[in-house]
């Protein structure tokens, strides 16, 4: 099993519309959670953490549920400027301190007119 | 908003030549990162690296790969004699408990081994 798996993608919708994002993750021990966004042959960017209670940013709504190991996003009122590859991303911090982030493949979302 | 710089941003090599790709973390930044994204597929973790030692390394950080800060400020990674399946987008990434441990990924190394 992916430690880290994700939706197949690409995702294709009209502007305006409500897209979900699902991503499971396979090591209970996991701590933190992450949804990243990735444009073409750029760097990963921090979208938002995950947290237990559900959060939301704008547009963007993130929740975990720790018992099934799912993770989601929801986007509402998609944009054009949306369109990028979203990657569910899980911390597992090994022992000592600092991060150890591993990524699922990423869904990619393309917004039309 | 902070920066990781990485340097270069691209660099063509020939098969079996060593490579040295650079990165200057956040300043007060302590733990330092190299993640490697394959054309087509996902990032990958190679190894991190705290108070001038490796903290944790993944499988593919195998002989062919050292870290290390030698000036205090560059975080360089080596790669000794490449390969072809070298071939990919290198990040540096740093964070600090201090800023909430976001993670700051630099805009990444593109290294094409031919």
């Amino acid at each position: 099993r992916k430690e880290v798996e994700q939706d197949p993608g690409p995702f294709n919708v009209p502007e305006g519309a409500t897209v979900a994002f699902n991503c499971t993750y396979s090591n209970s021990a996991s701590q933190s959670f992450f949804w990243y966004r990735q444009d073409c042959r750029k760097e990963p960017k921090l979208l938002m953490s995950v947290y237990s209670s559900g959060n939301e940013d704008g547009r963007f709504t993130a929740q975990l549920n720790r018992a099934s190991q799912y993770i989601s996003l929801l986007i509402r009122d998609s944009k054009l400027s949306d369109s990028a590859t979203y990657l569910c991303v899980v911390n597992c911090p090994p022992g000592g301190g600092g991060n150890k982030l591993t990524f699922g493949t990423g869904t990619q979302l393309k917004v039309e007119l | 908003e902070p920066e990781v710089t990485q340097t270069p941003s691209h660099q063509v090599t020939q098969m079996g030549q060593e490579v040295i790709l650079r990165c200057v973390p956040i300043s007060n930044h302590l733990y330092f990162y190299w993640y490697r994204q394959i054309l087509g597929q996902k990032v990958e973790f190679l190894v991190s690296f705290y108070n001038n030692e490796i903290s944790e390394k993944s499988e593919i950080f195998d002989d062919q790969f050292s870290v290390e800060r030698p000036d205090g400020s560059n975080f360089t990674l080596k790669i000794r004699s490449t390969k072809l399946e070298d071939s990919a987008m290198y990040f540096c990434a740093t964070t600090d408990p201090s800023s909430g441990n976001t993670i700051y990924f630099g805009e990444g190394s593109w290294l094409t081994v031919v």
